[in-house]
């Protein structure tokens, strides 16, 4: 089947203690993309990566990284979580950066207290 | 700075009915603009599309409409369905890469 999986489904942490949310896909699509999505504000992209070893900052990149190793794997980490960062968090692939429909993970909700 | 307005947070219908969410943009240069839906404890999945050379697209119960003077766009549903409630956002894109989304509005089809 083809999909978009992101770990953990559910997150609770504290300030400053480092995560990562994991994102794969298995449909060999070139294009990933994170967004969180935050009431009255929709989703806002924040890294978005067009190959393997190529990202690039999206809307809101402030307190996060990403990396593409792997043309399959997308991960989002938080170096130093704080507060503002509680959000629902979403993985998206598309077959390429040419195209515009994107298939979504099941999203990631975290909270930082 | 949001460049894709949804103005209406909610919307109620019969079954039966037509449903139409509406969506605005503020940016020229967007040409490509989407409808997702969602639903509870799931990701947004694609329902529709439209490039900015079109005014309307579509797709069995769904239509899509673009205005582009009036840099406004709408999802029409026909009829609508108990299984459509859910939440329905617009998208706007261009230049490939930089993709807007819209707030959201719950749409709610009642039996």
């Amino acid at each position: 089947e083809a999909q978009v999986t992101q770990n953990p489904r559910y997150l609770i942490t504290v300030t400053g203690k480092k995560l990562t949310v994991t994102c794969s896909q298995n449909m060999n699509h070139e294009y990933m993309s994170w967004y969180r999505q935050d009431p009255g504000l929709g989703l806002r992209q924040i890294y978005y990566s067009m190959n393997v070893e190529v990202t690039d900052k999206g809307d809101v990149p402030e307190g996060y990284k990403v990396s593409r190793k792997e043309k399959r794997n997308f991960p989002l980490i938080l170096e130093s979580p704080s507060p503002n960062q509680t959000s629902l968090y979403f993985c998206a692939s598309s077959l390429s950066g040419r195209t515009y429909e994107q298939y979504f993970g099941p999203g990631t909700r975290l909270t930082v207290t | 700075d949001q460049q894709v307005k949804q103005n209406s947070p909610s919307l109620s219908v019969q079954e039966g009915r037509i449903s139409i969410l509406n969506c605005d943009y503020t940016n020229s240069m967007f040409d490509y603009f989407l409808w997702y839906k969602k639903y509870p404890a799931e990701g947004p999945t694609f329902l529709i599309s439209i490039s900015s050379i079109k005014d309307k697209n579509e797709d069995g119960r769904f239509t899509v409409f673009l205005n582009k003077s009036a840099k406004h766009l709408s999802l029409h549903i026909v009829p609508s369905q108990p299984g459509d409630s859910a939440v329905y956002f617009c998208a706007a894109g261009y230049n490939n890469n930089d993709m807007r989304f819209g707030a959201g509005t719950r749409l709610t089809v009642k039996p």
